[in-house]
C-alpha cells in the first residue's frame, strides 16, 4: 500500500539547520511530485510548495524562498525538507504528501529552542 | 493568491444532526475544491476530492457540494469519530487551504 514515513521529531536550536525525511513505498517514486506543508502549533495549513520528483526541479511558495530547500534522493524514493538557519517561527509540524494531498506522510515536529 | 474562507471556525452538534461546513474562495475555483479531516495528532486525510466525489474508504454520510465560489461539506448524521477539524483546499490555481472548522460535540 501506498507509505509516506517521515522521520522523527526534532530539536534544534535557532540558527541550526534541520533535514526531514520523507520515505514513499508502494508506489513508483517518479511518477508523482511530492508537496510539503507546514502546521503551526493550533494553527491551519500552509502550503509550502513542491518539487517534481522526475527532475528534481523545487517550486516555493513565496513565504518560503530563501531558507527552505527541497531535495530527492530517487535512488531511496526519499524526499527531503531542509530547514537552514531556524527561526522560532519555524516551529512546527511539517508533513510530506503526494499530488491533491490524498496520501500524506504522519508530520515532523520541529521544535525550536534556545 | 486565491483565499479560502471557512465558516463557521467552530461548530458545536449533537450525534445524529446533520452538519453543514462552508468554504468560500476569493474567485472561482471551477469545483477543484478538496476536503480533508483532521483529528488531533494526526496527519489530515482526504474526504472529499474536486467538490463531491468521495474518496475510497469515506463513509457515505459525508457529502460535498458547490460550484464557483462557494462549497459545502455535510455530514448527514454525525457520529462521535467526526469530532475533528475540516479543511477546505482548492487546486484550481497556486494550492491554498482555508483557515478550518473545528467540529465538536454538543
Amino acid at each position: 500500500q501506498i507509505q509516506l514515513v517521515q522521520s522523527g521529531p526534532e530539536l534544534k536550536k535557532p540558527g541550526e539547520s534541520v533535514k526531514i525525511s520523507c520515505k514513499a513505498s508502494g508506489y513508483t517514486f517518479t511518477n508523482y511530485g511530492m508537496y510539503w506543508v507546514k502546521q503551526a502549533p493550533g494553527q491551519g495549513l500552509q502550503y509550502m510548495g513542491w518539487i517534481n520528483t522526475e527532475t528534481g526541479k523545487p517550486t516555493y511558495a513565496d513565504d518560503f524562498k530563501g531558507r527552505f530547500v527541497f531535495f530527492l534522493e530517487t535512488s531511496a524514493s526519499t524526499a527531503y525538507l531542509q530547514i537552514n538557519n531556524l527561526k522560532n517561527e519555524d516551529m512546527a509540524t511539517y508533513f510530506c504528501a503526494r499530488p491533491l494531498f490524498a496520501y500524506w506522510g504522519q508530520g515532523t515536529l520541529v521544535t525550536v529552542s534556545s | 493568491d486565491i483565499q479560502m474562507t471557512q465558516s463557521p471556525s467552530v461548530l458545536s452538534a449533537s450525534v445524529g444532526d446533520r452538519v453543514t461546513l462552508n468554504c468560500k474562495a476569493s474567485q472561482n475555483i471551477n469545483k477543484y475544491l478538496n476536503w480533508y479531516q483532521q483529528k488531533l495528532g494526526e496527519a489530515p486525510k482526504l474526504l472529499i476530492y474536486n467538490t463531491n466525489n468521495l474518496q475510497t474508504g469515506i463513509p457515505s454520510r459525508f457529502s460535498g457540494s458547490g460550484s464557483g465560489t462557494d462549497y459545502t461539506l455535510t455530514i448527514s448524521s454525525l457520529q462521535p469519530e467526526d469530532v475533528a477539524t475540516y479543511f477546505c483546499f482548492q487546486h484550481n490555481s497556486w494550492p491554498t487551504f482555508g483557515a478550518g472548522t473545528k467540529l465538536e460535540l454538543k
